[in-house]
């Protein structure tokens, strides 16, 4: 299995405060991913990244940043928790000799509770 | 843009009956597609994977075929377990931002 591990595993937080969930691969995988796993839509991207510093927006993007400063972290922020951000997140990561279509293999899930 | 359908669940299925979970996809290009597992209270795990037209995925006794002319990916496994008892997820990639596209999955519970 890749190695990819994600922090925390849950959290519960209130409206209007940041939160930053972590994610880390020890894999060399040059792209990484965050989704939202919400119940009726299946897994949706939020913010991906092709490279270190080289990120860009997913499909429910909104009131979510990332950064990438090395190749094994991707980091998803929550500038302002709203209750409408509780889900489940999913890091994944791929693409270890540079193709887009490679495997994408996922951490183990961060379960988000905003009151 | 691109898009996965897949069967709605939830199916419940005695043990040793077989499993068909029909997928179909719209995509430009040619994609990869996926099928992932997610056990409960577990991220999803890859189950099997066609990367062309007419490639067979399989393991674990699963199998799919990549079918352009249908535009389809089917997951089959021939006698199922309560092992198996998880949802299911197709999906391709392949679009410029390289992420996978997910059907909403399909919740399988096999009883023994």
């Amino acid at each position: 299995d890749a190695g990819i591990t994600q922090s925390p595993r849950h959290k519960v937080t209130e409206t209007g405060t940041p939160v930053t969930l972590r994610c880390h691969q020890t894999e060399n995988h040059r792209y990484m991913y965050w989704y939202r796993q919400d119940p009726g839509h299946g897994l949706r991207l939020i913010h991906y990244s092709y490279g270190v510093k080289d990120t860009d927006k997913g499909e429910v993007s909104d009131g979510y940043s990332v950064s990438r400063s090395k190749t094994e972290d991707f980091l998803l922020t929550l500038e302002s928790a709203t209750s409408s951000q509780t889900s489940v997140y999913f890091c994944a990561s791929g693409g270890a000799s540079g193709e887009l279509q490679e495997t994408q293999y996922f951490g183990p899930g961060t379960r988000l509770l905003v009151l | 843009g691109d898009s996965v359908t897949q069967m709605e669940g939830p199916v419940t299925l005695s043990e040793e009956a077989f499993l068909t979970i029909n997928c179909t996809y719209t995509a430009t290009g040619y994609p990869s597609l996926f099928w992932y597992v997610q056990y409960p209270g577990e991220g999803l795990q890859l189950l099997l994977k066609a990367t062309k037209a007419d490639d067979k995925g399989s393991n674990k006794g699963f199998e799919a075929t990549y079918r352009k002319e249908t535009t389809s990916f089917h997951l089959e496994k021939g006698s199922v377990q309560v092992s198996d008892s998880a949802v299911y997820f197709c999906a391709l990639t392949g679009g410029s931002q390289g992420n996978l596209i997910f059907g909403k999955g399909t919740k399988l519970s096999v009883k023994p």
